[in-house]
């Protein structure tokens, strides 16, 4: 498949519960991000991994955590969430700050629908 | 902090006529800014984007004005059509850093038959 990916695309679980969402892109891209869309709220961006920087949003709970082993995946850790914490959860990739060459234009997965009971 | 301030939150027109949205940001580092549509229930998708060193852009029926000294830029979409209802997203970026990523709060755009 080929753009951005994301699984599992829905996702329940209950609040002492450990998942992981996985992102994986196929666009070439040195950026992934992890962002959070609720309900008549901007994009949240949650964190950054690139080539050129790591950026941990420090507004976001210890409960997620992400993982980027390679710049093609990404994941989202979660452990006891909180209902407050459904949301959509949106991976993006772009292509960044190297080689002279920049422009950050945002490629979306199709996200994973997480609710928390 | 920084931030992007997008109005109106909701917007209703008659089909055929225009849309206007319109937005503003704060972070004088910014010199990309894309504009997302997010149709229901699916990702958001680049529709059009401008960069810092120009003033206008089209794409059929759809147009960016940016006015950097203002620090705003605003959607125009023309001749508007059922499919063009959805949340309209627009952004502020900075080139030079990955994080420096502010998205608006959203337009919902509906087209009334």
């Amino acid at each position: 498949e080929t753009g951005v990916t994301q699984t599992p695309r829905h996702l329940v679980m209950g609040m002492t519960n450990k998942k992981s969402l996985k992102c994986e892109q196929h666009l070439g891209h040195n950026a992934m991000y992890w962002y959070k869309q609720s309900a008549k709220k901007p994009l949240e961006l949650m964190f950054v991994y690139s080539l050129e920087e790591r950026v941990e949003n420090n507004s976001v709970p210890s409960r997620f955590s992400p993982e980027c082993p390679n710049s093609s995946h990404l994941f989202l850790h979660l452990h006891t969430l909180q209902p407050e914490d459904s949301a959509l959860y949106l991976c993006a990739s772009s292509q960044t700050g190297t080689s002279g060459i920049s422009y950050n234009e945002q490629f979306f997965g199709p996200g994973t629908r997480l609710t928390v009971l | 902090g920084e931030n992007v301030e997008q109005h109106p939150s909701t917007l209703s027109v008659q089909e055929g006529d225009s849309a206007v949205i319109k937005c503003t940001y704060s972070d004088s580092a910014s010199n990309y800014f894309p504009w997302y549509k997010q149709e229901l229930g699916k990702r958001p998708q680049l529709i059009i984007d401008i960069r810092s060193n120009v003033g206008e852009k089209k794409d059929q029926r759809i147009a960016v004005t940016l006015n950097k000294t203002a620090k705003h830029f605003s959607l125009h979409i023309t001749e508007t059509q059922p499919e063009d209802s959805a949340v309209y997203f627009c952004a502020a970026i900075a080139y030079s850093s990955a994080s420096k990523i502010i998205f608006g709060s959203g337009t919902r755009l509906s087209i009334r038959p």
